[in-house]
């Protein structure tokens, strides 16, 4: 059974400080996709990231990064120099070739001005 | 705007009552998924097609629950003898193959 945790519910930050998001997760496959969601207030799921289960490059986009360790089977995103906008909840999710993705609780990010 | 979308956005209906959802994905994209996600949880995902196949139903989609995709286009969720549970948003996404899953904005289903 695949399961991901994330233990945080919700985190707030004041703008610009820098926030690190915790996920780990569990699958007994040896192929997998992890992945990133976004969901802010209207609701709408906006993919940022895939990570292919062979690729542990730390990937970095504008403000955002991310640090897959197999070791520790975590995958950790971190917003850095938080905005207002950056304001949503967050779905880390793994998945096997995509047709069924397992998604995380979310934590709920709150960037205060 | 090409994006996945669903139809309608909100939807309250009395316990007992059959209620219909409609999803039309992204024009090119040849799988399409449905997810429920209930208040605080992340979605769950409840099946999934690849053209008009249905190819893999969760244990969460009960005997109440039917879903089709008769063209491989749009896909419609139908919910039987609804019940107080069944009240969540219902979530269609698609894909081109292996490519991420693009969502739409949900339907959002009360039940009296």
């Amino acid at each position: 059974a695949q399961k991901v945790t994330q233990a945080q519910t919700e985190i707030s930050v004041v703008e610009k400080e820098d926030v690190t998001l915790d996920c780990v997760y569990e699958t007994r496959d040896t192929t997998y996709y992890l992945f990133w969601y976004k969901q802010p207030p209207s609701g709408e799921l906006v993919f940022l990231i895939r990570r292919n289960s062979f690729d542990e490059q730390n990937e970095i986009s504008g403000r955002y990064s991310w640090n897959f360790q197999k070791s520790t089977s975590s995958f950790n995103f971190t917003i850095t120099a938080s905005q207002v906008v950056d304001s949503a909840v967050y779905f880390c999710a793994l998945g096997g070739g995509y047709q069924k993705v397992t998604f995380g609780t979310g934590t709920k990010l709150q960037v205060i001005p | 705007d090409t994006g996945v979308s669903q139809d309608p956005r909100h939807k309250i209906t009395k316990r007992g009552q059959n209620v219909t959802f409609r999803c039309d994905p992204i024009s090119e994209h040849n799988r399409l998924y449905w997810y429920r996600q209930t208040l605080g949880q992340g979605p769950e995902f409840l099946t999934y097609f690849q053209n008009e196949a249905q190819l893999e139903k969760s244990r969460l989609l009960s005997d109440r629950f039917s879903a089709e995709r008769p063209k491989g286009s749009f896909s419609t969720l139908e919910i039987q003898r609804t019940e107080q549970g069944d009240s969540a948003m219902y979530l269609c996404a698609s894909s081109w193959d292996d490519q991420p899953q693009h969502f739409g904005d949900g339907t959002r289903l009360s039940i009296l």
